[in-house]
């Protein structure tokens, strides 16, 4: 069973359209988290959750929305993209120090 | 603002040799850990270090912290060619804190 899931996988879209990223940790794990990685494989944090509350939320621009129904999925919707998001999203979950990460959502907007 | 700096950026090794990675940081930490990335994959945990230890060890790696100087090295003895990958360190600063990556090393261990 795969620990952190991410769908899609790939995900190519036009500049100014809504996607969403889902992500599901069947770890137990209390702590949820997006990352980006850039063409330069720097990778940033954006958002965490703690038992589906918000504990950190990087400057990240409005249009990305972060929603976590419960705690066992943290999903990413943004809005209006931009070529600039263009990268590769990573979730991430976490119960003490150790994250796991899931495979990734490379997201590229023509 | 990024806490952790590898070097160096790139390395490429012979299969049987060591791969000695660095990574400094700025701010003191909780902790200190290495993740592994192949390509087009997720980061996966190697090994983890806390402030108060020096040295630890998991099956062919090696990792040293040295709180004074603020870096901390991994080791990975008789590289294989599975061990291809980009390395990351990354600093935790405690509770409800995040992890904090550095830019990454990209290791070539040659056949």
């Amino acid at each position: 069973d795969t620990a952190v899931s991410q769908t899609p996988k790939y995900l190519v879209t036009q500049m100014g359209n809504d996607k969403s990223i889902k992500c599901e940790q069947n770890l137990g794990h209390d702590t949820m988290y997006w990352y980006k990685q850039d063409s330069k494989k720097f990778l940033k944090i954006m958002f965490s959750y703690n038992n589906k509350e918000l504990i950190i939320n990087e400057t990240v621009p409005n249009r990305f929305s972060p929603k976590s129904p419960d705690k066992a999925h943290l999903n990413l919707h943004i809005n209006s993209l931009e070529l600039g998001d263009s990268a590769v999203y990573f979730c991430a979950s976490s119960q003490e120090v150790r994250y796991t990460f899931g495979s990734g959502t490379r997201l590229t907007v023509v | 603002s990024q806490q952790g700096e590898e070097d160096p950026q790139a390395l490429s090794i012979q299969e049987g040799e060591n791969a000695t990675m660095n990574c400094s940081y700025k701010t003191s930490i909780n902790n200190l850990q290495w993740y592994r990335q192949n390509s087009g994959r997720g980061l996966v945990h190697l090994i983890l270090i806390r402030s108060n230890e020096r040295e630890k060890h998991s099956g062919r790696l090696r990792v040293t912290l040295d709180t004074s100087k603020k870096s901390s090295s991994l080791l990975i003895t008789a590289s294989r060619a599975a061990d291809t990958a980009s390395y990351f360190c990354a600093t935790d600063l405690g509770a409800n804190s995040k992890l904090t990556f550095g830019k990454g090393i990209t290791l070539s261990v040659r056949p």
